[in-house]
């Protein structure tokens, strides 16, 4: 599979736990975002990355939250002590550059669900 | 700031007959692009068709075409001949500037094909 690969698919945890989020990019891709989708809303962006660098990490909140992506290995998106609010779909796109036609292909998303 | 609107929170069609999908975009800069993506029930997020503020021609791929408007800031999607596996959520989304710019995307649309 060459897509946007992003694990777990679902991720349970408790209130107070850490969530860690997987994204590998689309072979050849530098460019990776974070976006997250609450139920039955649109997506918001969370963070713009690419290798060892955070470009944009506006839509991001300043506590909890933190997202890297190394220069081997998957981008991580971490969620500290996470609470009910955190529930949400989480997706991971990638692109090849930052070119204004290209589009940011997707993964199938991680489903987080905090008990 | 851009803004991305998508007035119809649900569509209904019936098998093989097309359908419009709005979309209606607001910025003041005369460079962005206009993407459509889909969601189906399984979650993850496909890309379907862009188009470019200076394309001279309405993008089109396959049974999708962009009825895009540029004076009136709308981008709407088209599906003609709809299938049952159409049945989706369609999320219109847009990219402003050259350059890095993150993605903004509308509330999108329910669409159920009726067989």
């Amino acid at each position: 599979n060459a897509g946007v690969m992003q694990n777990p698919r679902h991720l349970v945890r408790r209130r107070g736990q850490e969530a860690r989020l997987r994204c590998s990019p689309m072979k050849g891709h530098s460019h990776v975002y974070w976006y997250r989708q609450l139920p039955e809303e649109g997506l918001k962006f969370m963070v713009y990355l690419q290798k060892e660098n955070i470009i944009d990490e506006s839509g991001m909140p300043k506590e909890r939250f933190s997202a890297e992506f190394p220069k081997e290995g998957p981008s991580i998106l971490r969620i500290q002590q996470v609470v009910r609010g955190d529930s949400a779909a989480y997706f991971c796109a990638s692109s090849p550059e930052d070119r204004d036609n290209q589009p940011q292909h997707f993964g199938d998303g991680t489903r987080l669900s905090i008990l | 700031a851009q803004k991305i609107t998508q007035t119809q929170p649900g569509m209904f069609v019936q098998e093989k007959e097309a359908v419009t999908l709005d979309c209606t975009y607001d910025t003041s800069d005369p460079s962005y692009g206009l993407f459509w993506y889909k969601q189906p029930s399984s979650g993850e997020m496909i890309f379907l068709i862009y188009q470019g503020s200076y394309d001279q021609q309405n993008a089109t791929e396959g049974r999708y075409s962009l009825n895009f408007q540029k004076a009136r800031k709308s981008a709407n999607l088209v599906i003609s001949a709809s299938q049952l596996g159409d049945s989706a959520m369609y999320f219109c989304a847009m990219r402003v500037g050259r350059g890095y710019q993150k993605v903004t995307f509308g509330t999108g649309t329910k669409l159920q094909v009726i067989p």
